[in-house]
């Protein structure tokens, strides 16, 4: 069974601040999707990874991708209010069945 | 593109009924889908893996007999939760793969069970 281990779960900032999430497994995933979810809505793709080493960036959004396609993480520059919302890691495992193993999430609560 | 469908958003019924939702793919194709259950303040589940012609595929302990999925065309899944309890209230997210080129899911908005 492959996991995906999500930290912060929690995290409170202020406006124009900057921060990271982290998602961690000790397995290769073929390819690793951040997603974020407001409240009552479903998730909203917002990049997907798939080669080992990746760097992505959209606008004040960066996203990596691990070397060993193991891990990945999304970092935020200069939060804004907007940005509230829990953000969500999944990773596909490769194979016919494409099914996401999802992290737990991580509630951002970015304050004026 | 890519815009994935869920009807009804909100349900609310009775303990010993059935509820059936339904998951569309609107300007794609797609050969499979994948229905989700998420609890307040918690990450989705996956529930089960439906693949149109075919049987779903369920994940360890979900009911099948409880939870029937039916992926009658390659952009139509339904969920039915049948004899629905207070314990199968939650927020019910399908997910669709496109049948070709991309390699990604696209989330539908949901749906709010309320088992009364």
């Amino acid at each position: 069974t492959q996991l995906l281990e999500q930290s912060p779960q929690f995290l409170s900032i202020q406006e124009g601040e900057n921060l990271t999430v982290y998602c961690n497994s000790s397995s290769v995933f073929s390819s690793l999707q951040w997603y974020r979810q407001e409240p009552g809505e479903g998730p909203v793709l917002l990049v997907t990874v798939v080669t080992g080493g990746e760097v992505k960036k959209l606008k004040r959004l960066t996203f990596q991708f691990g070397d060993a396609r193991k891990d990945s993480s999304l970092h935020i520059t200069a939060a804004q209010t907007g940005d509230t919302g829990l953000y969500l890691c999944a990773g596909e495992g490769g194979g016919s069945n494409y099914k996401l193993t999802f992290g737990k999430g991580t509630l951002l609560t970015v304050n004026p | 593109g890519a815009v994935v469908s869920q009807h009804p958003s909100r349900v609310i019924c009775k303990s010993g009924t059935s509820v059936k939702i339904e998951c569309r793919s609107l300007d794609f194709q797609a050969t499979t889908m994948f229905w989700y259950r998420q609890f307040p303040k918690q990450s989705l589940m996956l529930m089960a893996t439906s693949n149109e012609g075919s049987k779903a595929t369920y994940e360890q302990g979900v009911e099948k007999d409880k939870f029937l999925i039916n992926h009658a065309s390659l952009t139509l899944s339904t969920l039915t939760v049948t004899s629905a309890h207070p314990e199968d209230s939650s927020f019910y997210i399908c997910s669709a793969r496109p049948e070709l080129g991309v390699d990604t899911q696209y989330f539908g908005p949901g749906t709010r069970l309320t088992v009364l």
